[in-house]
This record gives C-alpha cells, structure tokens and sequence, in this order.
C-alpha cells in the first residue's frame, strides 16, 4: 500500500523569501514517481514538479525544486522568492494509485 | 486546446436522489480517475480506469457509481446510499503509470456537489 504524509500546519511567508514543504512517503514498489500538485482556492489542481525514483537528480521547474532523500522516503517541495500568487493548498502524490497527502497550506504576505 | 471538462461546476442533490457527473476529457488518455475532497482535506480516491470497459473501486467506492463506455468520458454517479455527498469531486486523466515514464494526471476543475 502507499501512503503519503504531510503534516506542516498552515505556513505563513513573506514575499521573496524561500518555503519548504514537507512531504514523506511509505510505498513497497521499487519503481516510483513522486508529484506535487499545487490548489489555489478556487480549486483546480495545478502540476508543479515530478521526481523519479531513478532520476539521480533532484528536479527542478522554475521556482520550485524538489529535495529528494530516498533512504529518508522524503520528497521536500522548496519555492523560491515567494510570490503573493503562491497563497494556496500543496499537495505531494505518489506514481500507481496516486495516493494524495492532506496537504500544505501556504499564505504568502506583502 | 486539449483538457478535461467537469460539468455542472455546482450540483444540488435531494434526500433519496440520483446524480451524475460529467467528466470528458480530449487529451487521447486512457486513464482516468475519480477523487473526492473534503474541506481541508487532500484527494481521496473513489474509482479509476485504466481502459475502456474497465474500472476499479479506489479507497471510498462505497455509494458510487462509474461507466467507461468511451476514451473521452468517465461520469460518476452518486447514489442515495452515500449518505454525506456533501464534497468537491475533481475528475483527472493521464497516461498509465505501466506504458511510459510516469506522467502526472490532468485535473477539471471540479464539482461541488451539495445537499438540499
């Protein structure tokens, strides 16, 4: 079975600075992907970033990056130079059945 | 422009009622997914299809419905015997996880489905 945790209550951060967001994972299957999904409040599900199991390294799009540590099961989303626009849910899934996590909350203040 | 369709974007259901949700997609993928969330919550699977003619109950498939009759279209019933309906469906479709290198799933936009 997979299963995905995130646990960080709600963040606030400033604009401009860097946030982490953290995402840990339990899964049997050798092979994986590991996704982060971005949900602002109106509700759509919008695709940030995509790691691989194999990838030997960490991805990166943009602002966001992804610190993956394998032996520690954690995939950490990092958004650099916060922007007002980046106020929303984030959510960590995993390759297969597409196990969701709960969630990160992230309000970005001026 | 290729993408996922969710209609009604809001739906009210009475006591004892029937609904069905709408989800077409023309991205040409075979897979596609139903997902539930509730306030504050993440995704919770209810039903997926990796082809036609062909699906599988997720983790809460109890109360629910689905068809894969064609590609394009993936509807989800809610039956009277889900007692609390009350949630955000978002419908997602993408390439299945076995033929490529994974890909991530298109999302709707969703449908807020309510009781009266």
């Amino acid at each position: 079975a997979q299963k995905i945790t995130q646990t960080q209550p709600g963040m606030f951060v400033q604009e401009k600075e860097a946030v982490t967001l953290d995402c840990t994972y339990d899964t049997s299957d050798p092979s994986y992907g590991l996704f982060w999904y971005k949900q602002p409040s109106s509700g759509e599900m919008i695709f940030l970033i995509y790691q691989g199991s194999y990838d030997q390294q960490n991805a990166t799009e943009g602002r966001y990056s992804l610190n993956f540590q394998k032996a520690r099961k954690s995939a950490n989303l990092v958004i650099s130079a916060s922007q007002l626009g980046d106020s929303a849910m984030y959510f960590c899934a995993m390759t297969g059945r597409l196990a969701f996590g709960k969630g990160n909350q992230v309000v970005v203040i001026p | 422009d290729g993408g996922i369709t969710q209609s009604p974007k809001y739906l009210f259901r009475k006591e004892g009622q029937n609904v069905t949700l709408s989800c077409e997609q023309n991205l040409n993928h075979d897979a596609m997914y139903w997902y539930r969330q509730d306030p504050g919550q993440g995704l919770r699977l209810i039903y997926y299809s990796q082809i036609v003619n062909d699906f599988q109950k997720g983790d809460i498939a109890e109360g629910y419905s689905v068809s894969r009759e064609k590609k394009e279209s993936f509807p989800l019933t809610v039956t009277s015997a889900q007692k609390n309906p009350t949630a955000f469906y978002l419908c997602a479709s993408s390439i299945p996880h076995d033929k490529v290198e994974p890909q991530p799933q298109h999302f709707g936009d969703g449908t807020r489905l309510s009781i009266l």
